[in-house]
């Protein structure tokens, strides 16, 4: 089994550009959700979507969107990348969005931002 | 606000037994997450405690006490594998995890 697949593994992206970032689940999982993490920070949520066809803001949400038209998927778009979007991107997923629903996580997606 | 405390770094020798602490305010609590996370990797899960106890799995244990806003991960018998860093998550009460910066353990031969 797959699990969670992100692409690109990488990107360099120049300022002003935009770009999408991939995430797919093959768990049928529920819940899925986008971190950053940085160096000397804790993951930072993005956006979640608890079900298919809704979306929700997370703690940084500012620079960023995302859709959820189906369970499998559900990409982050960067519209117009800055350089302080430099990071690494972790898409997971959850069987549910209550106490005790384990978070899994995909393999990330190193982006910089020049 | 919402606050996660864990030591920044930790060495320990192979084959010894380390606890990593964590400590924490949230608004509500469902339970406290520990993962693991290699350089470089994605975190993968090790453990969930909901109410206060300890609970074994294998080489790793977790401690939750939920009054003290406090959790620690054993881990025994430490392998060369072992060296990672490991991230206290616990749950509010959105059912969103709020993460700490994570602990590096360092082992030592």
């Amino acid at each position: 089994t797959a699990g969670i697949t992100q692409a690109p593994t990488s990107q360099i992206l120049a300022a002003g550009r935009s770009m999408t970032l991939r995430c797919t689940q093959d768990m049928r999982h529920n819940a899925m959700y986008w971190y950053r993490q940085d160096l000397g920070l804790g993951l930072r949520l993005i956006h979640y979507s608890n079900t298919a066809g809704t979306t929700g803001k997370g703690e940084v949400p500012d620079g960023y969107s995302v859709s959820r038209a189906n369970t499998d998927d559900f990409p982050l778009t960067l519209a117009s990348a800055v350089p302080s979007q430099t990071s690494v991107y972790f898409c997971a997923s959850s069987e549910g969005s209550g106490s005790g629903d384990t978070q899994y996580f995909g393999p990330g997606t190193r982006l910089t931002v020049l | 606000g919402q606050n996660i405390d864990q030591p920044t770094e930790m060495t320990a020798t192979e084959g010894a037994i380390v606890q990593i602490n964590c400590t924490y305010q949230t608004s509500g609590f469902n339970g406290l997450f520990w993962y693991q996370q290699h350089a470089g990797e994605a975190p993968t899960f090790l453990s969930y405690n909901v109410l206060d106890g300890l609970e074994e799995k294998g080489r790793f244990s977790s401690f939750l006490s939920r009054s003290k806003g406090y959790s620690y991960l054993l881990l025994k018998e430490l392998q060369m594998k072992d060296s990672a860093s490991y991230l206290c998550a616990p749950m509010d009460s959105n059912y969103q995890l709020i993460w700490g910066a994570g602990t590096k353990l360092i082992i030592k031969p």
